[in-house]
């Protein structure tokens, strides 16, 4: 089983900030099986991005995904009010899909 | 517009067996490229899947959880049905499903999901 692990657990920020969430994997992810979801509270998980890099329907171009291997990245360039969310990370890659535990982005 | 609602009981006793129906609509389970999958979410915890069943009935589970998942589809009345034996206060939670759609590069990723029905065992 892939086990990812998410990083920081939470971030403080302010809106019109800059968050850097990320995500590292106990062993290689294919590039194509990658995605990262936003939850909010009493809510189900929203597609983000899927295949690391590519941004589901609707999802604005101030979110955005990169990296390979093992490390992936989710950028949101500037924080809008609906940004504050938690976000997880998930594999697809292998049989046994796995989701990271979590950021949390809270307002500061 | 693709839809997918969750439905069961909110409660069940320890050592029962739980049944949740994934009802659907907007896509076509024996449409080619198609999958259901199940995830569950513990009170404040992260989300877990625990199986899937593709448009040609393959069906995979959690290593963890495969004695006690089956998971099957009728495409007659666009449902997709798990059931998880003996259950346990462990397996408090809200029980998503969620559409999986394959790309053009023939890999499957979770698109859109239910609203999640909650579950919880206590006697």
């Amino acid at each position: 089983e892939i086990v990812l692990t998410q990083f920081p657990g939470s971030l403080s920020l302010s809106p019109g900030e800059r968050a850097t969430l990320s995500c590292r994997a106990s062993h290689s992810v294919g590039s194509n099986y990658l995605a990262w979801f936003q939850q909010k509270p009493g809510q189900a998980p929203r597609l983000l991005i899927y295949g690391t890099s590519n941004r589901a329907t609707g999802i604005p171009e101030r979110i955005s995904g990169s990296g390979s291997g093992r490390d992936f990245t989710l950028t949101i360039s500037r924080l809008e009010p609906e940004d504050f969310a938690v976000y997880y990370c998930h594999q697809y890659g292998s049989s046994q899909r796995t989701f990271g535990q979590g950021t949390k982005v809270e307002i500061k | 517009q693709v839809t997918l609602k969750e439905s069961g009981p909110a409660l069940v006793k320890p050592t029962q067996t739980l049944t949740l129906t994934c009802t659907f609509s907007g896509f076509s389970l024996s449409a080619s490229g198609m999958r259901v999958s199940w995830i569950r979410q513990p009170p404040g915890k992260a989300l877990e899947w625990l199986a899937h069943v593709d448009w040609d009935d393959d069906k995979i589970y959690s290593t963890s959880l495969r004695t006690r998942l089956t998971i099957s589809k009728d495409t007659s009345k666009n449902q997709v049905v798990l059931t998880m034996t003996n259950m346990d206060s462990v397996d408090t939670a809200t029980y998503y499903c969620a559409r999986e759609t394959s790309s053009s590069e023939g890999y499957y990723y979770m698109d859109v999901w239910g609203k999640g029905t909650t579950v919880t065992v206590s006697s």
